[in-house]
């Protein structure tokens, strides 16, 4: 297993512009989570799933942000009408549920640049 | 709501020597996890080490050890011998028992000097 993988590594775009990152986890985490970390900040929660249903939304997410699982494999974070606020490192994680709490397998992200 | 304050920023240290960095957190939980996390230079994050909140024993990983203080909700990561490659932000983070997402600090930002 080659971990948890995302894709794009880097992606600029124009304010405006609609983009769309994919995670692949863990082949057997049925757990997969969404981060947005800012420069000399902390990861901060943005929803997460377990198997296809998306169980938690944080506030973060607002209705421009939607992300799905729809096989329950890998997951895509779409952003519509980027803004420049939504610069930022779009991270990925894996866990299974049932050992959620040993912690997460992070993927290197997905850094958009909005300009 | 759950929160974890990391109060510096930034530290460095001689290689070899041994460094703290502090955390602390606010919750009225009981049953509950603590981590700490590294985070190179544009690479991802790696989990260090793991402290469950009903183990009175404070986590250790090799050169890594915590000092976990549920009475004051604390929870400090202590590097012993210092290496170059331990340079990195890192990050504490808090997650309740219910398992359902972890909640991170701001990050200390360590660079370990020759």
């Amino acid at each position: 297993d080659t971990g948890v993988s995302q894709d794009p590594r880097h992606k600029i775009t124009k304010r405006g512009q609609n983009v769309t990152f994919r995670c692949d986890p863990i082949s057997e985490h049925n757990r997969l989570y969404w981060y947005r970390q800012t420069l000399g900040q902390g990861p901060e929660f943005l929803t997460y799933f377990q198997n296809e249903a998306q169980l938690e939304k944080s506030r973060l997410l607002s209705d421009r942000f939607s992300a799905e699982r729809p096989k329950g494999s890998f997951s895509t974070l779409e952003i519509q009408r980027t803004e420049q606020g939504d610069s930022a490192m779009y991270l990925c994680a894996s866990s299974s549920w049932d050992r959620a709490n040993y912690g997460y397998t992070f993927g290197s992200g997905t850094r958009l640049t909005v300009v | 709501a759950q929160t974890v304050t990391q109060s510096q920023p930034e530290m460095s240290v001689q290689e070899a020597e041994t460094v703290t960095l502090s955390c602390t957190y606010d919750t009225s939980e009981s049953n509950y996890y603590l981590f700490w996390y590294k985070q190179p230079p544009s690479r991802q994050m790696i989990l260090v080490i793991r402290q469950e909140a009903y183990k009175q024993q404070n986590a250790t990983e090799n050169r890594f050890s915590v000092n976990f203080q549920k009475a004051a909700k604390s929870f400090s990561l202590k590097i012993s011998d210092s290496q170059l490659g331990d340079t990195a932000m890192y990050f504490c983070a808090f997650m309740m028992g219910n398992n359902n997402d972890m909640r991170f600090g701001a990050g200390t930002r360590l660079t370990v000097k020759p």
